[in-house]
């Protein structure tokens, strides 16, 4: 069974200390992978696609890397504008549906 | 801004009830996914249509059906609800019918009391 296991749930910074967020997964065959950002009361919005391993995104102050098994979303130098809950998806190969499969999130708090 | 409108945001119903929840995609987007979110399970798909046909279907109770029309908006119709409905529904699309990111609405918040 096609699934996504985020780690770890929640996530306590101060500003300017730099982490690194987890996602690995298992799926029959790997379309892409996607991170998006969730703001209290508001949709998921869509940061990143990783379509294969050792493929590498950056924007401002996130970084997201893939590997067979995992991807991981690095922060760095947060700031407490960054404070959200990360979502992590992988589309899966095979027939033509695309719909996502997602995992918990990653609550990430960062204090000024 | 994603581009995808969703409406009501709010909706608040009893139990045995039927609601329709509403949903625009970005322009020129031929795909519509429907997702539910709860706090014990995350977002969780429940069906897909692309160009006004259904494409994939997920986690989608009996009760629940939906359709996309003509000019491409799609409608979530939910019945006979339950205290466990209570959710929120989110809406997404994108461009093509399989692969590439999908751009998500701010959702409906379902009440059911």
């Amino acid at each position: 069974e096609d699934q996504v296991t985020q780690s770890p749930e929640a996530l306590r910074l101060q500003e300017g200390e730099s982490s690194s967020l987890n996602c690995s997964y298992t799926v029959s065959g790997l379309r892409g992978l996607f991170w998006y950002r969730q703001d209290p009361g508001k949709g998921p919005e869509f940061l990143f696609t990783l379509y294969s391993a050792g493929e590498e995104k950056e924007k401002e102050r996130l970084k997201a890397t893939l590997t067979k098994k995992e991807s991981f979303l690095h922060i760095t130098a947060p700031k407490p504008e960054d404070s959200a809950t990360y979502l992590c998806a992988v589309q899966a190969t095979g027939g033509s549906q695309g719909n996502l499969i997602f995992g918990k999130g990653t609550k990430l708090s960062v204090k000024p | 801004d994603s581009g995808v409108t969703q409406t009501p945001k709010h909706l608040i119903t009893a139990t045995g009830q039927r609601v329709t929840l509403r949903c625009s995609p970005r322009s020129g987007d031929l795909s519509v996914y429907w997702y539910q979110q709860s706090l014990d399970q995350g977002l969780q798909f429940l069906i897909q249509y692309y160009n006004g046909e259904e494409r994939a279907k997920g986690n989608i109770l009996e009760r629940f059906s939906a359709q996309q029309f003509p000019d491409l908006h799609s409608e979530l119709n939910l019945s006979s609800l339950e205290l466990g409905d209570s959710a929120l529904y989110f809406c997404a699309s994108s461009g093509s019918g399989g692969g590439g990111p999908q751009h998500f609405g701010d959702g409906t918040r379902l009440s059911i009391l």
